[in-house]
């Protein structure tokens, strides 16, 4: 299995600003991904994060907006820009290193007022 | 579009009891079927998976039920404890091209002692 953090934990922001946030995966692991969830929903993938080349985006996600980096096989980031209230939210950093088996970080939560 | 249909929303079982989640989906290109536990404040961790060439998997007090046929899947925790009240959310991958899980809407379990 894979050990995921992401930093920060949680935070509060004004609007108009931007937040980057940390994973770290303790191994190796083939592909990252971002998620978000709203409180008591689903989780909504935002992107792939691939190593050494642009992340692909799922429908109604754009760079501009979440640009994630992925320079190594452990490390990722996700930046949320030109924050609204309507991107408050739980970010999740999420990774596998089989085919299969998906393990996701403790997320970040985050309040944009 | 969900491409994971999970149901009950939610259920209340005594200390002791069986609970049920279900899930339907209608990708017959899955191949690969998690369950993920979250507790409130915590990102999702994987609880038990099942490849469709297997009808059951076990797991201590866990287990899948796998239908190909009829496309759909089931979590059983038998002798549900209060420690088990958490949110499930049913899962299916398919791993090529893009490894991407599509998710259900989640069921919030709660164990009455």
């Amino acid at each position: 299995s894979a050990v995921i953090s992401q930093k920060p934990s949680r935070d509060i922001c004004q609007r108009g600003t931007s937040l980057t946030i940390q994973c770290q995966v303790d191994s190796q692991v083939t592909m990252m991904f971002w998620y978000r969830q709203q409180p008591g929903q689903s989780l909504t993938l935002i992107a792939t994060a691939n190593q050494g080349s642009e992340a692909t985006y799922e429908s109604g996600f754009v760079i501009d907006k979440f640009p994630i980096s992925r320079p190594n096989l452990t490390f990722s980031t996700l930046t949320v820009s030109n924050m609204s209230p309507e991107d408050s939210s739980i970010y999740l950093c999420s990774a596998s290193g089989t085919k299969y088996e998906q393990y996701f970080g403790p997320g970040t939560r985050l309040t944009v007022t | 579009q969900q491409q994971v249909k999970q149901s009950p929303q939610s259920l209340i079982v005594q200390k002791g009891g069986i609970s049920i989640i279900n899930c339907a989906y209608e990708n017959t290109a899955f191949d690969y079927f998690p369950w993920y536990q979250q507790f409130p404040g915590k990102g999702p961790a994987l609880l038990i998976a099942i490849r469709p060439d297997v009808s059951e998997k076990k797991e201590g007090r866990f287990t899948i039920s796998f239908n190909k046929s009829a496309k759909q899947f089931s979590l059983h925790i038998m002798d549900s404890q209060p420690g088990d009240s958490a949110t499930y959310f049913c899962a299916a991958k398919q791993v090529l091209p893009d490894y991407k899980l599509s998710f259900g809407a989640g069921t919030t379990v709660t164990v009455r002692a």
